[in-house]
Order: structure tokens, then sequence, then C-alpha cells
């Protein structure tokens, strides 16, 4: 199994300018995880999907950001202007989530280092 | 609002040693979650914990927890320095697919 993929793996970028980072999860899995990682915030969860369908987007800072899964294999987070502050590691995770009590343990990506100048 | 607590926040120890790292949170789950990461790199799941009194072991690392105290504990044993590494737990909102609260991690140097 690949993993968790994400690409890109580096970006940098110019304040004001749009960013679409991309993950596909491990094939079979029905939740995916959007988390951002800083220095000064810890890891954070941005907004979750289980089965193509969002469910808990409270995480994203605000309407600058966005995501979609369009298909079981495919996720992507866009800044739109981005800015410096966004600036950090965003990992992606699945899981195969199944019934309450199970232990649905997610698996992270490699992340994609963004930095905004 | 769920929180979780780690402490402590860096740690540096011998080898050889044995240390605790502790994982408070605020409100019922029913999932913990240990979880590795060295520098530059992902997160490497190492435990996950579904009920009070769990303990799972994984060569020198021993995790446990206590659901009514809200707390959770990672064992080192005998530490090598291999085991040097930002530790993380995480606590799962609720039951079936939820994200994860995360904790500040332990920045653990184990000195040779």
């Amino acid at each position: 199994d690949a993993g968790v993929i994400q690409s890109p793996r580096h970006e940098v970028t110019e304040m004001g300018q749009e960013v679409t980072l991309r993950c596909k999860p491990i094939s079979g899995h029905n939740s995916l995880f959007w988390y951002r990682q800083t220095m000064m915030r810890g890891l954070e969860l941005l907004i979750y999907f289980n089965n193509n369908v969002p469910i808990d987007d409270s995480g994203m800072p605000e309407d600058r950001f966005s995501a979609k899964m369009p298909n079981a294999s495919f996720s992507t987070l866009k800044i739109q202007p981005s800015e410096p502050r966004d600036s950090a590691v965003y990992f992606c995770a699945s899981s195969l989530a199944l019934l309450a009590g199970a232990h649905n343990e997610q698996f992270f990506g490699p992340g994609t280092r963004l930095t905004v100048l | 609002e769920l929180k979780v607590e780690q402490n402590p926040l860096f740690l540096s120890m011998q080898e050889g040693k044995n240390y605790t790292i502790y994982c408070n949170y605020s409100t019922t789950s029913d999932r913990l979650y240990w979880y590795r990461q060295d520098p530059g790199k992902s997160l490497e799941s190492l435990f996950v914990l579904l009920s009070n009194g769990a303990v799972k072991q994984e060569g020198r690392l021993m995790a446990s927890l206590d659901t009514k105290a809200r707390l959770s504990t990672l064992h080192i044993t005998a530490a090598v320095h291999d085991l040097s590494a930002t530790y993380f737990c995480a606590v799962a909102h609720g039951g079936g697919a939820d994200g994860l609260t995360f904790g500040k991690g332990t920045h653990l140097i184990i000195q040779p």
C-alpha cells in the first residue's frame, strides 16, 4: 500500500496567490482529515470528510480556506488569497471509520510545507 | 471544548533511564492515540487506546488509559537514543469518524 499521498511536498508562494494542496487517501479508507501544524498553534484539525461529505469544518480558519472531496480517492485544500500567516505544514490523514468504539486509526501523509512570502 | 494537555513539553534524559509522559484531557472520549514525529517528518501511529484500563506495549514503550481520571501515560523503559522524537497524544471527539485534538507534544531527547 502506498499510504497517504500528498502533493506538492513543498510550496513557496507570494502573498495573495492561490494555493492548492492535494491528497490521495489510502485505498478503501472512507474518512479523510486535513490538519495544520505550526510552532505556535501545534497540530490543528481543519476539516474532515466521511464518505466524501464534509462533516466538521469548524477548524477552517476563515473564508479564504476551502476543501473539497469530489471522490473517494482525491481531496483538495485551497487557500485564496494566501497570507504569510498561512505558512505551516499541512497534513492529510485517512482512516477506515467503522462503528463507534472501533479504533479508527488515522494514517498521516508526508505533509506539504507551505511558505507564503 | 476538548482540551488536551501533555507534560512535560520537553524532556532530556540519559540512555537506560525510565520516564513517563502524561496526557490529560478535558471531556469524555472513547479513543486516545499516541503518535511519534521525527524532525521534518510525518506522524507515525504508536498506540490506540479504547477503554478504561487499556494497556498496550511495543518494545520499550507502554501506554495506558484511565478514562475516569481522563489520563493517559506513555512510559519509556530503559530509554535508547533511537527513541528521541516528539510524542503527541490525541483524543477523538466522539464515536465514529471524528477528528483529533492533539496535545502540544513532548520533545524527548535521549542522550547516549
